[in-house]
């Protein structure tokens, strides 16, 4: 099992420009998750999707939207990127039932840097 | 809302030594608690987890106790390793969350010298 895919690994983009961040996973999860990761904050979650049909913004959602393309599939769009995003990006997928709390896996990360 | 403290690092240590980071939390309802591990260029590794008051969690020598009075759940380890060099991110979960959302600290890197 491969887990949790990222692609690309590294990015550079000009202001402006669009881009979209493709996540997979291959452990029949409901849940899938996108994070943002700055210095000294943590992760910040952007948008997650309790199961497949449905997506909710997080914390930070501004400047991205999302698509839960089937159940594997979780994908983060930058449509008019600017410096303020300029971060490393995780995805991350976990199970999800009522009353019960699982583990979330996390992809390698995406290294996102804005001119 | 959901918050989670951290001491901020960077920990710097000397292999051997013990090994102790503090986090404390602030939850409606009764949150599960997470300690994640980020090692250099990597995504974040569950390490270890505690889903009510009282409860231990243990792994590759780790521990930490869920104390709901005192809203802590510190990370301890008695002998690091010059490989326990990473960053320690705590985080809750809040069963109440639709999805299963965690909310983080904002992590604690630890540097163990040889």
């Amino acid at each position: 099992n491969a887990g949790v895919t990222q692609t690309p690994k590294f990015q550079v983009l000009k202001t402006g420009q669009s881009m979209t961040l493709q996540c997979a996973q291959d452990m029949n999860h409901n849940s899938m998750y996108w994070y943002r990761q700055d210095p000294g904050m943590g992760l910040r979650l952007i948008y997650y999707s309790a199961s497949e049909g449905t997506t909710d913004k997080g914390e930070v959602p501004n400047g991205y939207n999302v698509s839960r393309l089937n159940k594997r599939e979780f994908s983060l769009r930058l449509e008019s990127a600017a410096p303020s995003q300029t971060s490393v990006y995780f995805c991350a997928s976990s199970h999800a039932r009522g009353g019960e709390t699982y583990e979330q896996y996390f992809g390698p990360g995406t290294r996102l840097t804005v001119t | 809302g959901n918050s989670v403290t951290q001491m901020e690092g960077p920990v710097t240590l000397s292999e051997e030594a013990f090994l102790t980071i503090n986090c404390t939390y602030t939850a409606t309802g009764y949150p599960s608690l997470f300690w994640y591990v980020q090692y250099p260029g990597e995504g974040l590794q569950l390490l270890l987890k505690a889903t009510k008051a009282d409860d231990k969690g243990s792994n590759k020598g780790f521990e930490a106790t869920y104390r709901k009075e005192t809203t802590s759940f510190h990370l301890e380890k008695g002998s690091v390793q010059v490989s326990d060099s990473a960053v320690y991110f705590c985080a809750l979960s809040d069963l109440g969350a639709a999805g299963n959302k965690l909310t983080f600290g904002g992590g604690t890197r630890v540097l163990v010298k040889p």
